[in-house]
């Protein structure tokens, strides 16, 4: 089956704009958790959604967001960029959540803020 | 592919040798525990998880150990290959808060 699927895989912004990431979870998957990995601090949760709820957030500032749709589909949107939002950021899913099971992981949207 | 840490400790072995791959964490609450394998331009994938209530657990070519008493974590990979270079995270499921906690990872290196 198909594995999860982010886009776009690499993005440019400027400071000040914002951005959306999308993630296609793995069929039959709920759970759908974000991820910031920067070199300095490693990987970061930054929050978890399952059925269209969330159910977990990590310490990120409010321009940090999400959804996820009644599909299971997600998106994370990042407003009022700053050059600190540079990073890989990392979708996974998972069958019974993200703190209880296996994380199926995509391959990451590499963000470059200028 | 990405530098995933600048920083990560790294360790080098012999192709064909024995590697572990250690982790200390940091809940004592946590009872689900897990190794990630991070290649490359790719994202982290899963290798092998232990439950709480298990000390040892094993998969094809690892070996997860886990010492509840120290708080430690660690993953053995035997006859390593070539493939296995990557960076290697542990993760815990830090109970009281239901989130995943990923360690800073430790970059395994192959020499030939």
């Amino acid at each position: 089956k198909a594995g999860v699927t982010q886009t776009p895989r690499y993005l440019i912004k400027t400071r000040g704009q914002q951005v959306t990431l999308s993630c296609s979870p793995i069929s039959g998957h709920r759970s759908v958790s974000w991820y910031q990995q920067t070199p300095g601090q490693g990987l970061q949760f930054l929050f978890e959604y399952f059925s269209e709820t969330q159910r977990n957030k990590g310490n990120f500032p409010g321009r940090f967001s999400g959804r996820q749709f009644s599909n299971s589909r997600s998106e994370m949107n990042v407003s009022t960029l700053e050059l600190g939002d540079s990073a890989l950021y990392l979708c996974a899913s998972s069958l019974t959540g993200a703190d209880t099971g296996e994380l199926f992981f995509g391959e990451g949207s590499r963000l470059t803020v200028l | 592919g990405e530098s995933v840490g600048l920083h990560l400790p790294t360790l080098s072995v012999q192709e064909g040798d024995n590697s572990i791959i250690n982790c200390a964490y940091s809940n004592s609450a946590s009872d689900y525990f897990i190794w990630y394998k991070q290649e490359s331009g790719k994202g982290p994938q899963f290798i092998i998880d232990i439950r709480s209530n298990m000390d040892k657990r094993q998969g094809q070519r690892v070996t997860v150990l886990l010492n509840k008493t120290v708080k430690h974590l660690s993953l053995q990979i035997a006859a390593t290959q070539p493939g296995d270079s990557a960076v290697y995270f542990c993760a815990e499921n830090g109970r009281r808060d239901d989130k995943i906690i990923f360690g800073k990872g430790t970059r395994l290196h192959i020499l030939p």
